[in-house]
């Protein structure tokens, strides 16, 4: 199956509340990226976390990544509606030409 | 900087005809990459370029498909002859390669529909 699958793959809160969304993958990885996707836009990217960290932060963002288990987790804390959107991983390594794998995201709605 | 950027945003044509898409890279990146995006298949690469170079094109689904990178600063995606399936939004992204930390920047993608 497909290198960076996310789970869940929807997720409804309310504004406030923290968000959680996981990150599985099956090859070894120079680095682990999130990206954004609001609703008939690009990707944007988050965060990136390389594959000797364990845990980033960025704002309301944490990023964690566990080698072991082949897993990262995206924790936005606090969630706004403006999160509201599609939220990918897509894992790098291997090549030296910025190719990065994509996984189908999880959608993350948040309610006001 | 304009950010990556994309012609046209929307396109609609009839089954048959032929399509161009084109992409204006980060002035100074030197990878291109063309995905599609459908509710199907979700994002899928279909061709990058390093150097101007096409260094993969397993993605690209048919012979229909043609990809090409003139120079650093502008790259097309052709679609001859179009059918309905190729549908979707198409996104062109740019990054600078240095090392293994590179990000990508997303250009806003051409919504494509065959009809």
């Amino acid at each position: 199956s497909q290198q960076g699958e996310e789970d869940p793959q929807a997720l409804s809160i309310q504004e406030g509340e923290n968000a959680t969304m996981n990150c599985s993958y099956k090859t070894s990885i120079n680095n682990l990226q999130w990206y954004r996707q609001n609703s008939g836009r690009g990707l944007v990217h988050l965060i990136l976390i390389r594959s000797n960290e364990r845990e980033k932060h960025s704002g309301r963002l944490r990023v964690t990544l566990d080698t072991s288990k082949k897993s990262s987790s995206l924790l936005i804390t606090a969630s706004r509606a403006a999160d509201t959107a599609s939220y990918f991983c897509a894992t790098a390594g291997g090549t030296s030409y910025g190719k990065l794998t994509f996984g189908q995201g999880t959608i993350l709605t948040v309610h006001p | 900087d304009a950010g990556v950027i994309q012609s046209p945003r929307h396109e609609v044509t009839e089954m048959g005809q032929e399509v161009t898409l084109r992409c204006k890279p980060i002035s100074g990146h030197n990878s291109l990459f063309w995905y599609r995006q459908t509710m199907m298949r979700g994002l899928e690469l279909l061709i990058y370029f390093n150097n101007n170079v096409p260094i993969d094109d397993s993605g690209m689904p048919e012979d229909r498909f043609s990809a090409k990178m003139p120079n650093a600063s502008f790259s097309t995606l052709k679609i001859q002859p179009s059918e309905p399936r190729d549908s979707a939004v198409y996104f062109c992204a740019s990054s600078l390669v240095q090392g293994f930390q590179e990000t990508q920047y997303f250009g806003p993608g051409t919504r494509l529909l065959v009809l």
